[in-house]
């Protein structure tokens, strides 16, 4: 069992570029999520996906969009990348909706410049 | 002000020693409390779940909510090296939706 996987780990992006973060999980899990984390500010929750074929907005949405794409991955796409941007995003999953214990990716880190 | 505040340290403590972390919050409506072990370059993973006040123990944690002063306790005991890392507290709310809320997280180094 890999557990919550996510790609790529690193990425350096110039202003204004797009990109895709991939994040798959294979523990059947229901629901996920995207998450930012910043010094200073904590996690804090982007998108998530309480089920297959729903989305829903967390605190910090704007600039981003979600996909979920099957019951297994939720992608997160920067359509314009800005500096503001430059966080890490962890994706996480739960078996079956927010109270469920959050398992979380191992990150990946991003610098835009 | 952020709903739940939570000193960022860093504390470091000997080999053994007991240790206190918490957070503060301000929405009375957060119900279920969390503390997450997060290790440098890696996601957080759940440590201990709390639903209203009381306290709840496993093995050399010890987590207390009291929800009268809004605040939240995680207790390790006997504290070896290998819990150093960084410790965030969450807390969540049906009328929110029961989205977590993160406290920034405390640092904790284990020194042998």
């Amino acid at each position: 069992n890999a557990g919550v996987t996510q790609t790529p780990k690193f990425q350096v992006l110039k202003t204004g570029q797009s990109m895709t973060l991939q994040c798959a999980q294979d523990m059947n899990h229901n629901s996920m999520y995207w998450y930012r984390q910043d010094p200073g500010m904590g996690l804090r929750l982007i998108y998530y996906s309480a089920s297959e074929g729903t989305t829903d907005k967390g605190e910090v949405p704007n600039g981003y969009n979600v996909s979920r794409l099957n019951k297994r991955e939720f992608s997160l796409r920067l359509e314009s990348a800005a500096p503001s941007q430059t966080s890490v995003y962890f994706c996480a999953s739960s078996r079956s909706g927010l109270l469920a214990e959050q398992f979380f990716g191992p990150g990946t880190r991003l610098t835009v410049l | 002000q952020k709903e739940v505040e939570q000193d960022p340290g860093p504390l470091s403590v000997p080999e053994g020693a007991i240790v206190s972390l918490n957070c503060t919050y301000s929405n009375s409506a957060f119900q279920y409390f969390m503390w997450y072990r997060q290790y440098s370059r890696k996601g957080p993973e759940l440590l201990m779940y709390t639903y209203s006040s009381g306290n709840k123990e496993d093995g050399r944690f010890t987590a207390q909510v009291d929800k009268s002063s809004k605040y939240i306790s995680l207790f390790i005991r006997d504290s070896q090296p290998s819990d150093s890392a960084t410790y965030l507290c969450a807390m969540s709310a049906k009328d929110s939706g029961y989205a977590l809320n993160f406290g920034k997280g405390t640092s904790l180094l284990v020194t042998p």
